[in-house]
């Protein structure tokens, strides 16, 4: 099946740092890739829709300074926790889709567990 | 109102019985329903997909989906210690394809 490769897997850092999360679509062109943040015990929460070439749909209550994506290639996304505080240490994940495809062809990445001290 | 909501559990089933998952959702347009598995710390997995009212078997899965009533559930046969997961239940919104709403998920435990 079609792979989305995520990075890194895991990240500690202290508060107040930037930290950049890579998703890269490995077999397959994706024009649409979603950004999830999932805490303990807790559903996967939709961050943002991002689209290549063009700005990033931010979904309700989701700071769009805070958290910077870019779309810049097909095959490359990436989400940058700009200033980090210790809540927003969570589990993100992205996912992927090739143009056209409907959601049984959604690939997720592993997952990035952040720690912010 | 919750738009997807699923017990958290932990629903307890010995090894070789029938674990039964329930998910419910509120948007009554909906049209594409997911179950997902993830194991912890890891990402979701697909499981089973339904688009149509009814039954739709693959393996030791069984998804049903009754859009009069708002549920799917998923059904595993013979359930398996590797079973043991949170099932998570995913609905796509009339408003919005594109999107996946997820619910909390149903932590899954199943003892030899």
């Amino acid at each position: 099946g079609a792979v989305v490769s995520q990075h890194p897997s895991r990240v500690i850092c202290k508060s107040g740092t930037s930290v950049k999360i890579e998703c890269r679509s490995l077999d397959f062109q994706a024009t649409t890739m979603f950004w999830y943040r999932q805490f303990p015990k807790k559903s996967l929460m939709l961050m943002a829709t991002s689209n290549e070439g063009s700005k990033a749909t931010y979904e309700q209550g989701v700071e769009k300074d805070k958290f910077l994506i870019n779309h810049a290639s097909l095959t490359l996304s990436t989400l940058t926790v700009t200033s980090a505080h210790p809540e927003d240490s969570s589990f993100y994940i992205c996912s992927a889709r090739a143009p056209g495809a409907t959601n049984e062809k959604l690939f997720f990445g592993s997952g990035t567990q952040l720690s912010v001290l | 109102q919750k738009e997807v909501e699923q017990n958290s559990g932990p629903l307890s089933v010995p090894e070789g019985a029938i674990a039964s998952l329930n998910c419910t959702y509120s948007d009554r347009g909906s049209q594409s329903f997911f179950w997902y598995r993830q194991y912890s710390g890891k990402s979701p997995e697909l499981i089973m997909f339904i688009y149509s009212n009814g039954d739709k078997e693959d393996g030791r899965f069984t998804a049903q989906l009754n859009k009069a009533s708002q549920y799917v559930s998923l059904l595993i046969r013979d359930s398996q210690p590797s079973d043991s997961a949170t099932y998570l239940c995913a609905v796509n919104l009339l408003y919005n394809t594109d999107k996946l709403i997820f619910g909390t998920g149903t932590r899954l435990q199943v003892f030899p």
